[in-house]
């Protein structure tokens, strides 16, 4: 069985400063993907990147990027210049790569953006 | 093009009573999964449906049952209502690896 390790439950940053939120996993698939989604008060769980196991290259999208050790298990995500609108809960999830398999997400950090 | 909604968005039940929860998938997607997130946890996987058919089921007791619609909508019905099945409801559809959220529904057993 996978699991998924975030042991950051709270962290804070300054706007237009950068923050990185850890992530650990362990499973036994060579081939699989891994998510961040954050969850705003709205409730609503937002995707924000996707990285593919078999990719070396780190995946980026816009001030949002990840550092993905694969022999490590470790899937950080980076915030570069944060916003006040980046204030949400953020989980880190595990899906084996055959497809239209469940998510097994970690337990979240809360991030607070301050002014 | 409307993204995945769920209904009701709150709901206040007794312990003992039975509830359904109603999800419109994503326009194109024909995968539905439902997640259950305690207060403070991370969402955990109750069973997914594909086809009309329950394809996979997480850790969760038979109380949790499911129906998927041929327009690929889809109900989360849970029976005998435990205190302890108080939480946000995650609806989720996929056509393949990227699965999109709900905004859920907040169940909450009195």
């Amino acid at each position: 069985a996978q699991t998924v390790t975030q042991s950051q439950p709270e962290m804070s940053v300054q706007e237009a400063e950068t923050v990185t939120l850890s992530c650990t996993y362990d499973t036994s698939e060579n081939n699989y993907y891994l998510f961040w989604y954050k969850q705003p008060p709205s409730r609503q769980m937002i995707l924000v990147i996707r990285q593919e196991a078999y990719k070396q290259q780190n995946a980026t999208e816009n001030r949002f990027s990840v550092n993905f050790q694969k022999a490590a298990k470790s899937f950080s995500l980076k915030i570069s210049d944060s916003q006040l609108g980046d204030t949400a809960m953020y989980f880190c999830a595990f899906m084996k790569h055959d497809g239209n398999t469940p998510l097994v997400f970690g337990k979240g950090t809360r991030l607070s953006v301050i002014a | 093009d409307a993204g995945v909604t769920q209904s009701p968005t709150h709901l206040i039940k007794t312990r003992g009573q039975q509830v359904t929860l109603r999800c419109s998938p994503k326009s194109g997607h024909d995968t539905v999964s439902w997640y259950q997130q305690a207060l403070g946890q991370g969402p955990q996987f109750i069973f997914q449906y594909y086809e009309e058919e329950e394809r996979q089921r997480g850790n969760f007791p038979d109380r949790f049952s499911g129906h998927q619609f041929p327009n690929y909508s889809s109900e989360l019905n849970v029976n005998a209502l435990l205190l302890g099945d108080s939480a946000l409801y995650l609806c989720a559809s996929s056509l393949s690896s990227l699965q999109f959220f709900g905004q859920g529904t907040r169940l909450t057993v009195v």
